[in-house]
């Protein structure tokens, strides 16, 4: 059982360059989320998507883009990365309303690099 | 905004013993859920514990239990008998009734000693 699948695991870039982080769930979860981790921080969230057709910003969405390209896929895009970005990139996703949508599943995260 | 709390970076505890992990939230939401989640590290992220805010009673799931105060917007995690398979990081998280957002502490790292 995949659950939630994140791709790449690992990526160094250099400042302006961009990148892609895919996620998918295979769970048939509504909505999906992209945080951020960093040290002391905790998890912050960049986007999230309610439901497939939905996308909204977090906490910290600038110098991202979302697209929740179906029920399953939901990707990150960095248009000019910035040393500011290396992080840690957690895609997440629940499943319903209520108490139980609090219960996020996530997957291993991606570890960026920006030089 | 809601912001959650944890003010303590790093604890240990010898195998076997109970070790408390602090929350603080702040909201003006009346109803709400609270969560504990937990990174070990190999970093994937299991919720622990969820705390619905009308309930008065504390949950409980095996060797973790929580001291929900909701006036002192209070919401720390017990953890018995402490397993090596315990260390990891904890983070708090706090959710509005009716949304869909979680917001995060910054994580206490609890370190189980042999």
């Amino acid at each position: 059982n995949a659950g939630v699948t994140q791709t790449p695991k690992f990526q160094v870039l250099k400042t302006g360059q961009s990148m892609t982080l895919q996620c998918a769930q295979d769970m048939n979860h509504n909505s999906m989320y992209w945080y951020r981790q960093d040290p002391g921080m905790g998890l912050r969230l960049i986007y999230y998507s309610a439901s497939e057709g939905t996308t909204d910003k977090g906490e910290v969405p600038n110098g991202y883009n979302v697209s929740r390209l179906n029920k399953r896929e939901f990707s990150l895009r960095l248009e000019s990365a910035a040393p500011s970005q290396t992080s840690v990139y957690f895609c997440a996703s629940s499943p319903l309303a209520g108490v139980l949508s609090g219960e996020l599943f996530f997957g291993e995260g991606s570890r960026l690099t920006v030089l | 905004a809601q912001t959650v709390t944890q003010s303590q970076p790093e604890m240990s505890v010898q195998e076997a013993e109970t070790v408390t992990l602090s929350c603080t939230y702040d909201t003006s939401e009346s109803n709400y859920y609270l969560f504990w989640y937990k990174q070990p590290p190999s970093r994937q992220m299991i919720l622990v514990i969820r705390q619905e805010a009308y309930k008065q009673q504390n949950a409980t799931e095996n060797r973790f239990s929580v001291n929900f105060q909701k006036a002192a917007k209070s919401f720390s995690l017990k953890i018995s008998d402490s397993q090596l398979g315990d260390t990891a990081m904890y983070f708090c998280a706090f959710k509005k009734a009716a949304g869909n957002k979680l917001t995060f502490g910054g994580g206490t790292r609890v370190l189980v000693k042999p």
